[in-house]
């Protein structure tokens, strides 16, 4: 079974500053996905970022990047020039790939990280 | 393109009762996956459909089961229902042979009294 782990409740941040919020994964599987997911108060899960494991490359997608390190199994999400409707709950999450490569499966999340962004 | 919609939004039911929920994927997504999420527990999963088929299950009680129409549509249903059973219900749908990551609804908020 997996595990994420994200060990930071709560982060703050000031607007237009870098915020890294952290996780963990504990799996014996070589092939699997990696994600960010984003919750605001509208509690809608929004997509930030996804990770293929089998790929060294990091992640980016416009300000928000991953440090992703297969053999520490941490996978850290770095928000860049933080702004107002960053503000959110932010979830980890894990997903074992299928042979072929075919996307359905679970989820595994972590526990989540309350990011306040202040003005 | 419309997103993942979830009906009814919030929803109050009495212990003992049972409820449906209902999830209408993003056109062209064939796999649907249900997640409770409580401010104790945080976000588990309770089963995920592909084709009309029942591809993963999570750890809940038979109480709480599924459908995946051929529409893709997805219905969640619990019965005999706890004061536990309250939380946020969110459904997911993906693509089946991309995987681009699950696009979640805003899900439906079922309380129960």
């Amino acid at each position: 079974a997996q595990t994420v782990t994200q060990s930071q409740p709560e982060m703050s941040v000031q607007e237009a500053e870098t915020v890294t919020l952290s996780c963990t994964y504990d799996t014996s599987e070589n092939n699997y996905y990696l994600f960010w997911y984003k919750q605001p108060p509208s509690r809608q899960m929004i997509l930030v970022i996804r990770q293929e494991a089998y790929k060294q490359q990091n992640a980016t997608e416009n300000r928000f990047s991953v440090n992703f390190q297969k053999a520490a199994k941490s996978f850290s999400l770095k928000i860049s020039d933080s702004q107002l409707g960053d503000t959110a709950m932010y979830f980890c999450a894990f997903m074992k790939r299928n042979a072929g490569g075919t996307s359905y499966g679970k989820l595994t999340f972590g526990q989540g990280t309350i990011l306040t962004v202040h003005p | 393109k419309a997103g993942v919609t979830q009906t009814p939004r919030y929803l109050i039911k009495t212990r003992g009762q049972q409820v449906t929920l209902s999830c209408s994927p993003i056109s062209g997504h064939r796999s649907v996956s249900w997640y409770q999420q409580t401010p104790g527990q945080g976000l588990q999963f309770l089963f995920e459909y592909f084709s009309e088929t029942q591809r993963n299950k999570g750890n809940f009680p038979g109480r709480f089961s599924g459908r995946q129409f051929s529409n893709s549509r997805s219905e969640m249903n619990v019965s005999t229902l706890e004061l536990g059973d309250s939380a946020l219900y969110l459904c997911a749908s993906s693509l089946v042979f991309r995987n681009y990551g699950y696009t979640f609804g805003s899900g439906t908020r079922l309380t129960v009294v």
